[in-house]
């Protein structure tokens, strides 16, 4: 039972333009989401995190949005750079460990 | 150390071995994470400390699998009598604990992995 679900494994994206990833989840007790970018060979690298009280987390180019009652969440990459391109997953708290998604590998075309 | 480290980077080991892969979390955090990550899949959770207390194992796959933190510092994960479905990425991460307030306590920060091949 998939409880967090990345429901695209690809984005292309061309650069300057806005990238947007979704992410899906089934238990409404997760009370924290986050949202990792890995590059190949590398660990998960955190990005961005927004609590289940709020809606919106904004830091610099990357904003999340959270909607509690679709159990939805999005991350907004604006303007998307080069350095952007790797794989992002999304992860929800629950009971300290995390649950991750299947990842969205984002690719950023010049 | 800055970051989460482990070691080793690869491991490539023959079915029926024992192998032994190490964490050395961030300087202060409280709480370790081990995952599992298949190709082409978000990692898995395996099992979680808080100091040396081991307070979640509750994804570890079969009782071949096992973790300490005797310390409460670097952690090792063994495996015993590898078995080919064993191969993944094994990631380990680390978060100041639930004795913290505010939202870096549910942030955790990722090691590069131990990229585990058993043939």
């Amino acid at each position: 039972d998939q409880q967090v679900k990345q429901n695209s494994p690809s984005l292309s994206v061309q650069e300057g333009r806005i990238s947007i990833l979704n992410c899906d989840y089934t238990n409404s007790m997760f009370d924290y989401f986050l949202w990792y970018k890995k590059y190949p060979a590398e660990g998960p690298t955190f990005l961005i995190s927004i609590s289940s009280i709020k809606d919106k987390n904004e830091d610099g180019r990357f904003t999340v949005f959270l909607n509690k009652s679709a159990k939805h969440l999005s991350l907004h990459i604006v303007p998307s750079q080069p350095g952007d391109s790797a794989v992002y997953f999304c992860a929800a708290s629950g009971a300290q460990k995390l649950v991750f998604g299947q990842g969205t590998r984002l690719t950023i075309n010049p | 150390g800055a970051g989460v480290s482990q070691s080793p980077r690869y491991k490539v080991a023959k079915r029926g071995q024992d192998v032994a892969l190490r964490c050395d979390p961030i300087s202060g955090h409280v709480s370790l994470f081990w995952y599992q990550q298949a190709l082409g899949q978000g990692p898995e959770f395996l099992t979680y400390f808080q100091n040396e207390a081991q307070l979640d194992k509750s994804g570890l796959p079969s009782d071949r699998f096992f973790a300490e933190r005797p310390e409460g510092s670097v952690s090792t994960l063994k495996i015993q009598r590898t078995q080919q479905e064993d191969s993944a990425v094994y990631l380990c991460a680390s978060s100041l604990g639930t004795f913290y307030r505010g939202p870096l306590v549910y942030t955790q920060y990722f090691g590069p992995g131990t990229r585990l091949t058993v043939l």
